[in-house]
């Protein structure tokens, strides 16, 4: 399978910053990568779809305004949480797309703490 | 709202056993499911994938898929207290080109020593 990086692993931010996380996908050329939010003892919650060379498509309720996704190759999509909120914090989790195979590989995650 | 249902847990067993996992999904037009392993604290990693009926076996793990019923399963042999995990299903949407999946909640799996 796809081995996928994210940095930071972990980020504590002052309410009203913005961070951005980066996922890579290191010996895999991703067209389509997926960012989701999982909060502690909750199921996964995708959040956005990020496919390279055009704009993200986000789920419903998810503020495309607030969750800043770019996808500028085909090993890098970035997400940035903009004025960050207690409410933010969470575990963030990128995957990429096998698109002959349909899998989905999962990076480690960043554990995002927002005070 | 295209749904996977798997029971929470804990499934509870002794180490040595097969434990076995279920799930259920409401898409008719999947073509593709997985079962991920989450750790707590941690990101999933993928499992097992399995596309046709039928089952599919890759060390101690087996898949098992009945798209009729629309049913997959997993069965973990001679479980180990290192199974002890989360095991999520997901399960691919047809509406989507079949890219995105659907995850269940999943179930808590414990294997005791």
């Amino acid at each position: 399978g796809a081995v996928v990086s994210q940095h930071p692993s972990w980020v504590i931010c002052k309410s009203g910053t913005s961070v951005k996380i980066e996922c890579r996908s290191l010996d895999f050329q991703a067209t389509t990568m997926f960012w989701y939010r999982q909060f502690p003892k909750q199921s996964l919650m995708l959040m956005a779809t990020s496919n390279e060379g055009s704009k993200a498509t986000y789920e419903q309720g998810v503020e495309k305004d607030k969750f800043l996704i770019n996808h500028a190759s085909l090993t890098l999509s970035t997400l940035t949480v903009t004025s960050a909120h207690p409410e933010d914090s969470s575990f963030y989790i990128c995957t990429v797309l096998a698109e002959s195979s349909y899998e989905q590989y999962f990076g480690p995650g960043t554990r995002l703490t927002v005070t | 709202q295209k749904e996977v249902e798997q029971n929470s847990g804990p499934l509870s067993v002794p180490e040595g056993a097969i434990a076995s996992l279920n799930c259920t999904y409401s898409d008719r037009g999947s073509q593709s499911f997985f079962w991920y392993r989450q750790y707590s604290g941690k990101s999933p990693e993928l499992i097992m994938s399995i596309y046709s009926n039928g089952d599919k076996e890759d060390g101690r793990f087996t898949a098992q898929l009945n798209k009729a019923s629309q049913y997959v399963s997993l069965l973990i042999r001679d479980s180990q207290p290192s199974d002890s995990a989360t095991y999520l299903c997901a399960v691919n949407e047809e509406n989507t080109g079949f890219q995105k999946l659907v995850f269940g909640t999943g179930t808590r799996l414990l294997v005791s020593p």
